[in-house]
């Protein structure tokens, strides 16, 4: 069984502050997604991630993967408050365009 | 990516009573998932719906209480049957289009009285 963990899973941080969260999974897969949600609202799509080594920046969000290690990381550089929001990593089970597992969730808040 | 329009995107249910909830695709997709978020959790894959077969479900969801209808490529309905308390979550359904991109509906807020 497919298993996503995601830390921290609550960030507190201010504005300026660079910080990273990490997405680890337990199978092979090399299709690893971030999302974003607001509270109340449904998923924003941040990245998609097909490859070992692919890097995705937009705005002040950068993700990476590194499918050997089974890792993703999503950096934020000079957060602000704009970003707070709760974030997810998710990984296709099979790379087949099957289900997604997702991880638990990072919750960020970006303090002036 | 594909458009999903999601409906009713809110709604407050008696305990026992039965709630369909849609989502209509823009254009035709082979899958079709049915997720739920519970109050402050992540997302759990309740269904993969194919057209023109049963659905496909998780471990710890079953067709009586989330029956998933998928007449065709571009729509889907699931049920939430004799609803309780704990049933009151976020439902979302989802497809994957080109580039291996998945889109989600825009939910529905499930509160169970």
């Amino acid at each position: 069984e497919l298993k996503v963990e995601q830390n921290p899973l609550f960030l507190s941080m201010q504005e300026g502050k660079n910080y990273t969260i990490y997405c680890n999974y337990s199978t092979t897969s090399d299709r690893l997604y971030w999302y974003r949600q607001d509270p109340g609202k449904s998923l924003e799509s941040l990245f998609v991630l097909l490859s070992n080594g692919a890097v995705k920046q937009e705005g002040r969000l950068m993700a990476s993967l590194d499918t050997k290690a089974r890792l993703s990381t999503l950096h934020i550089t000079a957060a602000v408050h704009d970003l707070s929001a709760t974030y997810f990593c998710a990984v296709d089970s099979n790379n087949a365009g099957n289900m997604l597992t997702f991880g638990g969730g990072t919750r960020l808040m970006v303090k002036p | 990516s594909a458009v999903i329009s999601q409906k009713p995107s809110r709604d407050i249910c008696q305990r026992g009573t039965s709630l369909t909830i849609q989502c209509q695709v823009d254009s035709q997709v082979t899958m079709m998932f049915w997720y739920r978020q519970q109050p402050g959790q992540s997302l759990t894959l309740i269904a993969t719906a194919n057209q023109g077969s049963e659905a496909t479900y998780e471990s710890g969801f079953v067709i009586d209480k989330f029956p998933i209808s998928r007449p065709n490529l571009t729509f889907s309905t699931l049920t939430v049957s004799n609803m309780s308390p704990e049933d009151s979550s976020i439902y979302l359904c989802s497809v994957v289009g080109q580039g291996a991109r998945y889109t989600f509906g825009s939910g529905t807020r499930l509160t169970v009285v």
